[in-house]
């Protein structure tokens, strides 16, 4: 079955940047799939879910909200099947457990088990 | 931009119904997608395309869409039931979530 496997947790200082990954497994892309991707939501603790963006690597087409724009790159390794969220310039307000999620036309089937970023001083 | 509205939380005994409504400007117009979160956990799908069961999550879930409402169902819920509840949509390329309902049983 599909899963998605994340990189552990991180503690970065304020100022910093961090890097995500997201290795999927058990299936296998196959080029046409124009509407696959992968997705990054983050939940801060205690919030509810916050939608980053998503990368369709068949397209090499991206798509940030506008909160992350400039702060954040995705980017996917298509001979590893791996999914990357790179954050920059961390802030306080960055501590949070981000998910991947893959996704299939516009559904968000799989999710990642979530990485815990902290920015500490 | 797009926003979608959800009720912080949604208190039922078990065997009742439990709604779920998440609202937004025409939102019958949109597809929604509902996911349920425990406490620690991955989210994962319950509901996709306003009404259609993913593979593996009981009949008790539906959904429905129409005006500015969509609503997810749980009918005899079940304690296993108690999570947070969120709704999804895409709005030109971008992912818009409800801000999740907290569901007691």
């Amino acid at each position: 079955q599909v899963r998605l496997v994340q990189s552990g947790g991180e503690v970065k200082n304020h100022g910093a940047s961090v890097k995500v990954s997201c290795k999927a497994s058990g299936y296998t892309p196959t080029k046409f799939e124009s509407s696959f991707g992968f997705t990054w939501v983050r939940q801060a603790p205690g919030q509810g879910l916050e939608w980053m963006g998503w990368i369709n690597p068949h397209i090499s087409h991206t798509n940030y909200a506008r909160k992350f724009q400039g702060r954040v790159t995705m980017t996917t390794d298509a001979s590893t099947n791996t999914a990357y969220m790179e954050l920059r310039s961390l802030q306080f307000d960055d501590t949070a457990v981000y998910y991947c999620a893959r996704v299939v036309g516009e559904l968000l089937d799989n999710w990642g088990q979530g990485t815990l970023v902290t920015v500490s001083s | 931009s797009y926003e979608l509205s959800q009720r912080p939380s949604v208190s039922v005994s078990p065997g009742q119904t439990a709604t779920i409504t998440c609202s937004g400007d025409e939102l019958h117009n949109r597809f929604v997608s509902w996911f349920q979160q425990k406490t620690g956990r991955s989210p994962v799908l319950v509901m996709f395309q306003d009404s259609r069961r993913p593979s593996g999550i009981p009949e008790r879930f539906s959904g429905s869409n129409s005006g500015n409402t969509a609503t997810l169902t749980i009918s005899g819920t079940q304690t296993m039931d108690e999570a947070d509840y969120y709704c999804l949509i895409w709005d030109s390329s971008t992912g818009v979530f409800g801000g999740g309902t907290k569901l007691t049983v």
